[in-house]
């Protein structure tokens, strides 16, 4: 079992600030990497995916950037917005097939009006 | 076109009974997953197919079991329910060629009492 450690496990920002949070994972093992953002009951919603090494992506006020050479991926959210409350989960793709998808625990995201 | 649905959505319990969650997704993928959340656990694999009449087990097989007769649908059996199978369940689909791809349905909260 892969070790994908995300961070902070939770996080206050006041509304209009920007913020940033990380993905941790062994380098070794990649082959993609997904950040999904998830409302409490509702399903994870899929944000990026990420496959090469300096990726840099962008929808709207998040980005995400990429190293896989040193096995870590950063999620940025500028400007935060209440909407933007969420929990923000990174899974690392290894390859080998269904089963190579492994999920940190998320980051805790509250925007605080 | 519904992407992942999941059925029931609630569900209470008592310790022994069985029963059934049924996934179905419209989208023609060949790969299906099942994963529980649990808190500060993030989402973990419980079982997946990688095709009609195919299953696998995952990180925590153990007091499920599954089928998939339609390449449509993924069933999640309990057949004697403990209360640490208290959690919320998740089914998902991908294409076979982009397994990190994940779709994921709403989520169905079951609780054993």
């Amino acid at each position: 079992i892969l070790n994908v450690e995300q961070s902070p496990q939770s996080l206050h920002v006041q509304e209009g600030d920007s913020t940033n949070f990380t993905c941790s994972f062994p380098s070794s093992n990649f082959y993609a990497l997904h950040w999904y953002r998830w409302e409490t009951a509702k399903s994870p919603e899929a944000l990026f995916v990420m496959t090469l090494n300096g990726d840099e992506k962008k929808k709207g006020r998040i980005s995400a950037t990429l190293n896989t050479k040193e096995g870590y991926s950063y999620l940025y959210i500028k400007g935060s917005q209440p909407e933007d409350s969420a929990t923000y989960l990174c899974a690392l793709y290894s390859g080998g097939g269904a089963d190579g998808l492994t999920f940190g625990k998320g980051t805790h995201l509250i925007i605080q009006p | 076109n519904a992407g992942v649905t999941q059925t029931p959505k609630f569900r209470v319990l008592k310790t022994g009974q069985s029963m059934t969650l049924l996934c179905a997704q419209d989208m023609n993928h060949e790969y299906m997953y099942w994963y529980r959340q649990d808190p500060g656990m993030g989402l973990r694999l419980i079982h997946y197919s990688v095709g009609e009449g195919t299953t696998a087990k995952g990180e925590v097989p153990d007091g499920y079991n599954v089928s998939r007769l339609k390449k449509q649908n993924f069933l999640l059996g309990l057949e004697s329910a403990a209360p640490s199978q208290t959690s919320v369940y998740f089914c998902a689909s991908s294409p076979r060629d982009r397994a990190y791809e994940q779709y994921f349905g709403p989520g169905t909260r079951l609780t054993v009492t």
